[in-house]
């Protein structure tokens, strides 16, 4: 039973335009969000978090909004670049220990030049 | 550079033959982790060390183990290997168990059970 949810496998996006990578969650209890970030052959990198008493956190071209009465989180990349083309993860922990950090399956993002 | 390694990248062993993979850290982190990762799949926590404390997740089946020798060093021991355990392996560290500490990963081992 999925308790964070990437609904989208893949996602193409031309240079230069924004790409939003989706995530949903069901745990209430969830109160920290992460975005990693993983390129082929290599381990997921951290990216950007979030707290839930925040609904934004920006960090350069990256911006995580976060919609606590819809368990939903959005990773929006403005401008896109080729080199931003990876599979990102969406994450959540119930808080307290980082030990239990519960991941998505993953979105596969092309950013075509 | 700091790092997380983890050997051998590619590993192959037959159905119910022991097989030992291995985690090295040199960010002297005092936490480290494994995920297995089924193709298509999530990243998904078997257990943690805090130091020498064992932390094994309510579903990680018995026939995975772990050691942690020293700060540096953690090895991931699945006793009889069946075709579904094959998977990623990923190792992870992070400098203590708050959610905002940072866990950084290793490449991971593919691990394939013939």
């Amino acid at each position: 039973d999925q308790q964070v949810k990437q609904n989208s496998p893949s996602l193409s996006v031309q240079e230069g335009r924004i790409s939003i990578l989706n995530c949903d969650y069901t745990n209430s209890m969830f109160d920290y969000f992460l975005w990693y970030k993983k390129y082929p052959a290599e381990g997921p990198t951290f990216l950007i978090s979030i707290s839930s008493i925040k609904d934004k956190n920006e960090d350069g071209r990256f911006t995580v909004f976060l919609n606590k009465s819809a368990k939903h989180l959005s990773l929006h990349i403005v401008p896109s670049q080729p080199g931003d083309s990876a599979v990102y993860f969406c994450a959540a922990s119930p808080g307290g220990s980082q030990g239990n950090l519960i991941f998505g399956k993953g979105t596969k993002l092309s950013v075509k030049p | 550079d700091a790092m997380v390694i983890q050997n051998p990248r590619y590993q192959v062993t037959q159905f119910g033959k022991p097989v030992t993979l291995s985690c090295s850290q040199t960010l002297n982190h005092n936490v480290m982790y494994w995920y297995q990762q089924k193709s298509s799949q999530a990243p998904k926590l078997l257990f943690h060390y805090y130091d020498k404390d064992f932390n094994n997740e309510a579903d990680t089946p018995d026939n995975f183990q772990s050691r942690r020798p020293n700060t540096s060093f953690c090895f991931l021991d699945i006793r009889s290997p069946g075709l579904g355990d094959a998977a990623m392996y990923l190792c992870a560290t992070s400098n203590g168990l708050a959610v905002y500490n940072e866990q950084f990963f290793g490449p991971g081992t593919r691990l394939t059970v013939l």
